[in-house]
């Protein structure tokens, strides 16, 4: 079955350090990664994705994300958390052979950053 | 990005009337559209695919007769919740990829009295 998988309900992170959102997938053929940020009662704001290319991804608001084939990740991460980064996080996967476009979202994270 | 709005942003009706709720691509023409609901500090899940010019096609435990979807243009679907129920109580968000990138709408949010 085609699942993404974020192990973690809760990232706590002061202010300033760097963050890691974590992500796996498991999908039949190669997939296209999102990651997308959820205020509260508000839609989801596109972070970045990863299509083809280089592994690295950079994004939105300084985000970037890892593709890691091998170990079928694709974790968020940023180098300097921010207060107004807090907010719901979700990893997502659509599978390339796909004409319909449809997602696979993560159950979603929360980041709290404090001050 | 692209742009997807949804209205009402909010809507608290009595039960066993309908609501309808409206997403449009206001930059882009989109001949899918999709369809979510997210209960609270939850994933989000996928209702339906909003086809232009087709029938909409429903995920399973879906009921289409429940949730009646709409795509009369390529800016436009529409999803009504018929005969709404407190349980239909929710988050609704729509989307839509103009290429490989879905952009969503800012959500609904329908509290069934």
């Amino acid at each position: 079955a085609q699942s993404v998988a974020q192990p973690e309900d809760q990232v706590n992170v002061a202010e300033g350090n760097p963050l890691t959102v974590k992500c796996t997938y498991s999908v039949s053929g190669n997939p296209y990664l999102f990651w997308y940020v959820q205020y509260p009662n508000r839609g989801l704001q596109f972070l970045l994705k990863y299509i083809t290319g280089d592994n690295l991804v950079k994004g939105s608001y300084g985000f970037e994300a890892e593709f890691n084939k091998s170990q079928t990740s694709f974790h968020l991460k940023k180098p300097s958390a921010l207060v107004s980064d807090s907010a719901l996080y979700f990893c997502a996967v659509r599978i390339r052979s796909s004409n319909t476009g449809k997602l696979i979202f993560g159950q979603g994270t929360t980041l709290q950053v404090k001050p | 990005g692209a742009v997807v709005s949804q209205h009402p942003s909010r809507v608290i009706c009595k039960s066993g009337t309908s609501v309808k709720i409206e997403c449009r691509s206001l930059d882009f023409q989109a001949t899918t559209m999709f369809w979510y609901r997210q209960f609270p500090k939850k994933s989000l899940m996928l209702m339906a695919t909003s086809n232009e010019g087709s029938k909409a096609t429903y995920e399973q435990g879906v009921e289409k007769d429940k949730f009646l979807i709409n795509h009369a243009s390529l800016t436009l679907s529409t999803l009504t919740v018929t005969s709404a129920h407190p349980e239909d109580s929710s988050f609704y968000i729509c989307s839509a990829p103009p290429v490989d990138t879905q952009y969503f709408g800012p959500g609904t949010r329908l509290t069934v009295l």
